[in-house]
């Protein structure tokens, strides 16, 4: 079965720092772009960054670029994102999800998304 | 960035009704245009790829369409398990965006 689990969500203060990791199973991790898509409590879905199959090229949303890396260890079959300089709008609910064609060149629409992982950013 | 705006933000219907989402992007995005459903405390559903591709698995009451600037969403026949919110999402230009969401909720 093809799956994606994410952990590493919690309570962190302003300017703190998390990790997030997205777990894979079912499928060959290494063959896909993988995303980070979060969602704010009541909102709508933002799109946060994305990684090649090698993880040589990563695209941002403005909003957070300079704070915020996507990784991966395809060894491991999991996806990260580290989140420094954290902010209250930062708060959402973030998924890991997969893009839908294998071996591609350029980013695809995101067929498997995971359950999400809780981030809120409160003193 | 590309913006993308969809109409309605709600939409009340009836099981059986035909119901169209539009979802306008700020900037053309050829075909490079997905269509997620959502349900409250889930994770999206992908339905549509390419405009107009429906997803394996996804029920033949699902279509999309446009090109360019201008997209619709349909469902043919509403059923009890479409009620849900519905995204737009565009892939054509980084960084990707989704529209704000459409609510179709029970009349």
């Amino acid at each position: 079965e093809v799956q994606l689990v994410e952990s590493g969500g919690g309570l962190v203060q302003p300017g703190g720092s998390l990790r997030l990791s997205c777990a894979a199973s079912g499928f060959t991790f290494s063959n896909y772009w993988m995303s980070w898509v979060r969602q704010a409590p009541g909102k709508g879905l933002e799109w946060v960054a994305n990684i090649k199959q090698d993880g040589n090229e990563k695209y941002y949303v403005d909003s957070v670029k300079g704070r915020f890396t996507i990784s991966r260890d395809n060894a491991k079959n999991s996806l990260y994102l580290q989140m420094n300089g954290l902010r209250a709008e930062d708060t959402a609910v973030y998924y890991c999800a997969r893009d839908r064609v294998p071996m591609a060149v350029a980013g695809t629409p995101m067929d498997v998304w995971g359950k999400g992982t809780t981030v809120t950013v409160s003193s | 960035d590309v913006q993308m705006t969809q109409s309605p933000s709600t939409l009340s219907a009836s099981v059986g009704d035909r119901v169209t989402i539009t979802c306008r992007a700020s900037q053309s995005i050829n075909s490079w245009l997905a269509w997620y459903q959502q349900k409250p405390g889930k994770a999206p559903k992908f339905l549509i790829y390419k405009a107009s591709s429906l997803e394996n698995g996804v029920p033949s009451r699902f279509s999309g369409s446009g090109s360019g600037t201008e997209f619709t969403l349909t469902i043919s026949s509403l059923q009890p398990d479409d009620f849900a919110t519905y995204y737009c999402q565009q892939y054509n230009t980084y960084p990707w965006t989704f529209g704000q969401g459409t609510k179709v909720e029970i009349k």
